[in-house]
């Protein structure tokens, strides 16, 4: 069992759609949750992360995390062409910064 | 501020060959961590330096090595190529600027053709 799963999708969505992104984890040490966009043939660009539980907002983005079900979530609200990208997410312990990445969710906004 | 860079941004190998890749972090960074990209296998943690030690290792061969400058920048190597070491060749770097923030910014990658 792989300590972060993420399903690779292809996620397809009309634009203006609310979408939903979600990684769920083994490892119970992890601190740090990210979510990171990735173009094609680039590198990945961090969007938001979170320290322990909680959720945050960074404009049309909303991040939560759910310790206690080992569970977290990318919102992407009002959702763009633009944002037609591999969403990665990622998670990392105290101590030094060994972060896992998912296997990355492909999202397609239709115009 | 510049971004993470790195050189060279692509890179043809033939087998058995070997290869170092560079990392120059964000300016103040001094924590440099490596990371392997394949379609199949995704985001792989090679290993992590901060101060020019290493930290964090990942489930990669021996082959697989690095090391870090007293200017925080950093090389990796990978020794006696394989065609399995064709990989885009990603460098992160990261500001330790307090217990709960977290940036780690990615350069453009190196993309590696074994053949």
């Amino acid at each position: 069992q792989k300590e972060v799963e993420q399903d690779p999708g292809p996620l397809s969505v009309p634009e203006g759609a609310i979408v939903s992104l979600n990684c769920t984890y083994s490892n119970s040490a992890f601190q740090y949750f990210m979510w990171y966009r990735q173009y094609s043939r680039k590198g990945p660009e961090l969007l938001m992360y979170t320290y322990s539980s909680g959720n945050k907002e960074d404009g049309r983005f909303t991040a939560q995390v759910d310790k206690s079900s080992k569970y977290i979530s990318l919102f992407i609200r009002d959702s763009q062409p633009s944002d037609s990208a591999t969403y990665l997410c990622a998670m990392s312990g105290t101590g030094g910064f060994k972060t896992i990445f998912g296997a990355g969710t492909r999202l397609f906004v239709k115009a | 501020k510049a971004g993470v860079t790195q050189t060279p941004r692509y890179l043809i190998k033939t087998r058995g060959q070997q290869v170092t890749l560079s990392c120059s972090p964000i300016s103040g960074h001094r924590s440099v961590s490596w990371y392997q990209q394949t379609p199949g296998q995704g985001l792989q943690f090679l290993f992590e330096y901060f101060s020019e030690t290493q930290r964090n290792k990942g489930n990669f061969p021996g082959r697989f090595s690095g090391r870090q400058f007293s200017n925080s920048r950093s090389e990796m190597n990978v020794s006696t190529l394989e065609l399995g070491d064709s990989a885009l060749y990603l460098c992160a770097s990261m500001s330790l600027a307090g217990g709960t923030t977290y940036e780690q910014y990615f350069g453009p990658g190196t993309r590696l053709t074994v053949t």
